[in-house]
């Protein structure tokens, strides 16, 4: 049984399309997070959620747009795909935000063209 | 505001032979400290973490971190290297507010020599 797993593992799109990237846990964790990891491997935080409670939402294109519908799901959509938004996108859950470290999940490669 | 340096950008190392890789930090306050490794393809997992106590942790797969508050540091290291440890390793600071964001250093690439 995968703790954190996103669907789908890959994702090739035209410049323009809508996008969405969905991610579950079965850890029973409290907080979800989204990470963006560019080309050169660097990850930077996006969005976190805890219980449904947007908490965290970093400088990122207000083209992107997370969704909890509960604390085990965590959607990211994203409209009108530039190029600069190919990267690796990586889901993550905590049960203790800070102290405990995170679980992620294999991560969805998006790849615009 | 908290930050990651990873001053070693690539490392190789021949099997058997021990590993040290480092990690600089930078926050306010005593840090949450977390070492991660992502083996190509996948997503990242969790080595080891330091939050509070004792300042030498045990990590999975053989690995151990020592904390040192007076250089800032939190060095990753293993005695004997085998070729699988060959992955990226990121060293992240957890806050301790700021809804627990983690922040990430750049990585640091392990080769591992025949």
């Amino acid at each position: 049984d995968t703790a954190v797993s996103q669907t789908p593992k890959y994702l090739v799109t035209q410049m323009g399309n809508d996008k969405s990237i969905k991610c579950e846990q079965n850890l029973g964790h409290d907080t979800m997070y989204w990470y963006k990891q560019d080309s050169k491997k660097f990850l930077k935080i996006m969005f976190s959620y805890n219980n449904k409670e947007l908490i965290i939402n970093e400088t990122v294109p207000n083209r992107f747009s997370p969704k909890s519908p509960d604390k085990a799901h965590l959607n990211l959509h994203i409209n009108s795909l530039e190029l600069g938004d190919s990267a690796v996108y990586f889901c993550a859950s905590s049960q203790d935000p800070g102290a405990g470290g995170y679980t992620f999940g294999s991560g969805t490669r998006l790849t615009v063209v | 505001a908290q930050s990651v340096t990873q001053p070693d950008i690539h490392i190789t190392v021949s099997e058997g032979a021990s590993l040290e890789l480092r990690c600089n930090y930078s926050y306010g306050a005593t840090p949450y400290l977390f070492w991660y490794v992502q083996s190509p393809g996948q997503g990242l997992q969790l080595l080891l973490k330091y939050f509070s106590g004792d300042t030498l942790v045990q990590g999975i797969k053989g690995f151990e971190a020592e904390f040192k508050r007076s250089q800032s540091s939190f060095n990753l290291r293993k005695p004997s290297v085998h070729w699988s440890d060959a992955a990226e390793y990121f060293c992240a600071v957890g806050a301790r507010t700021n809804a627990g964001k983690s922040t990430f250093g750049d990585g640091t690439t392990l080769t591992v020599k025949p």
